[in-house]
């Protein structure tokens, strides 16, 4: 069965950092590109970053451009999200998704992990 | 700042079809695919449609999408209670070099 498991949610003050992880198994994670989508409270769908199964090219919205590193481990089957300079409204829970392709859609999706930056 | 625009809401009765719209601009929907998710509440969200028009295994063919210039829509025919849901397209922009979210559409089945 294909999976996506994240993990590294959770409280951190403004200004501070965390580190997501999403574990993936049932597939050959090497072949395929993937994006980290985040979802704030009663709010919509935002893509935050992606990065190609060779981990060479990298993506970022520009709200959390400079913030935040997209990395992935393809030994460990594992995607990273690396976010600094925390800000309240990055408060949200965060998806990692499989792409089909580069440039194509997400086709699996992760039960996502939930950050909330607050004082 | 690019903006994928979608209507909040949308609703029908069941048995009904439903379209939903997904308006952009040259450097997104008039340049790249785009693609449609399904969001059932308190779920991740669900592939729904890829490529403009593509269903994915296990999509009902109630479900079609389309695109013309600059916009895309989804149709749901046949609308049934379980189809109620958030959707959104996504489509990549050429200017952002990002991909860009609609802002969702909430499906009500009255």
């Amino acid at each position: 069965e294909v999976k996506l498991l994240e993990s590294g949610g959770g409280s951190v003050q403004p200004g501070g950092s965390l580190r997501l992880s999403c574990v993936a198994s049932g597939f050959t994670f090497n072949y395929y590109a993937m994006d980290w989508v985040r979802q704030a409270p009663g709010k919509g769908l935002e893509w935050v970053s992606g990065i190609g199964g060779d981990g060479a090219r990298t993506y970022y919205a520009g709200s959390v451009k400079g913030r935040s590193t997209i990395s992935r481990d393809n030994s460990k089957n594992t995607l990273y999200l690396e976010m600094n300079s925390l800000r309240a409204e990055d408060t949200a829970v965060y998806y990692c998704a499989r792409k089909t392709d580069d440039w194509g859609a997400i086709d699996i999706w992760g039960q996502g992990t939930m950050v909330t930056v607050s004082p | 700042q690019s903006v994928v625009t979608q209507p909040p809401t949308a609703s029908g009765t069941p048995g009904q079809r439903v379209t939903i719209s997904c308006s952009g601009s040259s450097s997104n929907i008039g340049s790249s695919i785009v693609n449609w998710y399904q969001q059932l509440p308190g779920t991740a969200p669900k592939l729904l449609i890829y490529n403009d028009t593509q269903r994915p295994s296990g999509v009902p063919d109630r479900f079609s999408g389309s695109k013309s210039g600059t916009s895309a829509s989804v149709a749901i025919s046949g609308l049934q209670s379980e189809d109620e849901a958030d959707y959104y397209c996504a489509v990549w922009d050429d200017s952002l070099q990002g991909w860009l979210f609609g802002g969702g559409t909430k499906l009500t089945v009255l």
